[in-house]
């Protein structure tokens, strides 16, 4: 199941800077979007999210984009920290005629280190 | 802050043996989910939970699983007879709506020898 998919499996970035994850999905009915951080031996954690009838969403020092032509999302994170280094998910739901009951579709995920 | 709490943190146990993981959501959740993680793979959806029923459950999901919320505050999963692929991170999770960033717990690491 390739339906999201995370081409990047690691991201270096030196604290201050900015970090870009990025995430692809092949399928056009997914209407939701999210974007999950995980710590080893933890779960994920919801960081933000954005619905297909936006193309960005802000908070704090996390932005989403999103680009529904090229089935494309973003992570931005400004200035990173060297607390955000973890593994990063994005997500997907929607789709099913609507029926969907939150059901979320995750990409491999992405292993950000931010060096001091 | 309102967590999800699953126990135990770690299971072992022996192929052909039932297992049940055990997990709180946050009490006024109304969808509740099931999730696992084998080792170096991704987060794959097992199954969701409203309304007392099972509202959608993937192709994993067979006859071996059942989820249950026997007292209104804990949501089970059973594995009636474990194989060794079952081992894996098993997370449970809860949200209020349906289309919102849920709330996971911090899993149960089943190992099956």
């Amino acid at each position: 199941d390739q339906q999201v998919k995370q081409n990047s499996p690691s991201l270096s970035v030196q604290e201050g800077r900015i970090s870009i994850l990025n995430c692809d999905y092949t399928n056009s009915m997914f209407d939701y979007f999210l974007w999950y951080k995980k710590y080893p031996a933890e779960g994920p954690t919801f960081l933000i999210s954005i619905s297909s009838i936006k193309d960005k969403n802000e908070d704090g020092r996390f932005t989403v984009f999103l680009n529904k032509s090229a089935k494309h999302l973003s992570l931005h994170i400004v200035p990173s920290q060297p607390g955000d280094s973890a593994v990063y998910f994005c997500a997907a739901s929607g789709g099913a005629g609507g029926t969907s009951y939150g059901k979320l579709t995750f990409g491999q995920g992405t292993i950000l280190t931010v060096h001091p | 802050e309102p967590e999800v709490t699953q126990t135990p943190s770690h299971q072992v146990t022996q192929m052909g043996q039932e297992v049940i993981l055990r997990c709180v959501p946050i009490s006024n959740h109304l969808y509740f989910y099931w999730y696992r993680q084998i080792l170096g793979q991704k987060v794959e959806f097992l199954v969701s939970f409203y309304n007392n029923e099972i509202s959608e459950k993937s192709e994993i999901f067979d006859d071996q699983f059942s989820v249950e919320r026997p007292d209104g505050s804990n949501f089970t999963l059973k594995i009636r007879s474990t194989k060794l692929e079952d081992s894996a991170m098993y997370f449970c999770a809860s949200s209020v709506e349906r289309q919102r960033g849920y709330t996971f717990g911090s899993g149960t690491r089943l190992t099956v020898v």
